[in-house]
């Protein structure tokens, strides 16, 4: 029944691994984001696609590369992590790129050490 | 540029005081307006929106009305409870790809 799933719920890794994090939504929406939020709470766009097209990609180290194989998956992989990857990544949803709220998952605690 | 700036937390409140939770917009045209309620552990809920002037969103006794004159969404509670404690994001939309902007989060403690 889960709108939009993130998996893993915890993740705790060493410097310089490398990890992905997956997300589906069964909302039929054509558009999902990921964002990033640090431990002062502020949240940062990462990345959108649409439609398994990507139109956002903000300044993000490319050592993040989002892949969404159809458009209810929008999947994170980082490579090489580093200590301050340390975060809440949460992935979202919405009807299209249009004048749309959001639905969010509940988040991926990364913990890199 | 495109921004959203609220006032810092944490705001303490006794259960049933009035609750106002301050935010400001740059304004780029008429952006639409959102708030996002997060509770602990969880993602971020939609609260309510506004999408033009002086339209009020409203939901669960929360309100805010959209003013343009001020570039203001201020949220407003009458009589707060224990159970809204939790983090409020106020958040602008972008018009690039819906993309949204939020403000640095405003977390809510109110006590029995």
């Amino acid at each position: 029944d889960t709108a939009v799933s993130q998996t893993p719920k915890y993740l705790v890794t060493q410097m310089g691994n490398d990890k992905s994090i997956k997300c589906e939504q069964n909302l039929g929406h054509d558009t999902m984001y990921w964002y990033k939020q640090d431990s002062k709470k502020f949240l940062k766009i990462m990345f959108s696609y649409n439609n398994k097209e990507l139109i956002i990609n903000e300044t993000v180290p490319n050592r993040f590369s989002p892949k969404s194989p159809d458009k209810a998956h929008l999947n994170l992989h980082i490579n090489s992590l580093e200590l301050g990857d340390s975060a809440v990544y949460f992935c979202a949803s919405s009807q299209g790129t249009g004048n749309y709220g959001y639905t969010f998952g509940s988040g991926t605690r990364l913990t890199v050490v | 540029g495109n921004s959203v700036t609220q006032m810092e937390g944490p705001v303490t409140l006794s259960e049933e005081a009035f609750l106002t939770i301050n935010c400001t917009y740059t304004a780029t045209g008429y952006p639409s307006l959102f708030w996002y309620v997060q509770y602990p552990g969880e993602g971020l809920q939609l609260l309510l929106k506004a999408t033009k002037a002086d339209d009020k969103g409203s939901n669960k006794g929360f309100e805010a009305t959209y003013r343009k004159e001020t570039t203001s969404f201020h949220l407003e509670k009458g009589s707060v409870q224990v159970s809204d404690s939790a983090v409020y994001f106020c958040a602008r939309r972008v018009n690039a790809g819906n993309m949204l902007t939020f403000g640095g989060g405003t977390r809510l403690m109110v006590k029995p």
